[in-house]
């Protein structure tokens, strides 16, 4: 199985950079994600990586070791609509698992002027 | 392009009843999975189809059952509910079996069981 942790909450300022962590124990690893979820709304898609190294989006990158089951989602020039929660997910590489993806319970993230 | 869609916004139902509930994927995806998010939880995976196949359940009880019909599209049934069934139940999508493709969310329904 999965088993996935990231930070319940965290505050930062307008204009800051913040870095949301994420942990992770696998049975089987082929990808890991980072969703956006506004409340009451979808998650939408961020990032993605499956190679060690940052994936640079804009305002937003992402980090991952394998090796150490670490990911980190780094945003830039925080906006107040980047209050929201972050998902870190891992994709299931075994058989028979294909695309199914485990979730941490997502970082709660304020942004204040 | 459209999105993935879901339906109905908002179901309320009462304990024992069943509850039906609709994802149309985005066009020329073939795999559909539905997620369930209880208040306070992370997205638990319920369900995986592709091509009209069921290939994958989560930690669920055979209360939870679906299918895909051939255009695709996906219909989540919830039989017998029970209170804590009341969450927001998200429908994504993606390309293909096996490959690298993301998975794109639907709005979702709040299915609230009274």
């Amino acid at each position: 199985g999965q088993n996935i942790d990231q930070p319940t909450e965290m505050t930062a300022t307008e204009g800051a950079i913040v870095q949301i962590n994420c942990t992770y124990q696998t049975s089987g690893f082929n990808g890991l994600f980072w969703y956006q979820q506004h409340a009451g709304e979808a998650p939408t898609f961020l990032s993605y990586n499956v190679l060690d190294g940052l994936e640079e989006k804009g305002r937003f990158s992402s980090f991952l070791s394998r090796s150490k089951g670490y990911s980190y989602l780094l945003l830039k020039e925080l906006q107040m609509k980047d209050s929201a929660s972050y998902l870190c997910a891992v994709r299931d590489g075994i058989t028979g698992g294909g695309n199914k993806l485990t979730f941490g319970t997502g970082t709660q993230l304020k942004v204040e002027l | 392009e459209a999105g993935v869609t879901q339906s109905p916004t908002h179901l309320i139902k009462t304990r024992g009843q069943q509850a039906t509930l609709r994802c149309s994927p985005i066009s020329g995806h073939t795999s559909v999975y539905w997620y369930q998010q209880a208040l306070g939880l992370g997205l638990q995976f319920l369900l995986w189809y592709d091509e009209g196949e069921e290939r994958n359940r989560g930690n669920f009880p055979p209360r939870f059952s679906g299918r895909q019909f051939p255009n695709y599209s996906s219909e989540l049934n919830v039989n017998a509910l029970e209170l804590e069934d009341s969450a927001l139940y998200l429908c994504a999508s993606s390309l293909t079996v096996g490959s690298t493709d993301t998975q794109y969310f639907g709005p979702g329904t709040r299915l609230t069981v009274l």
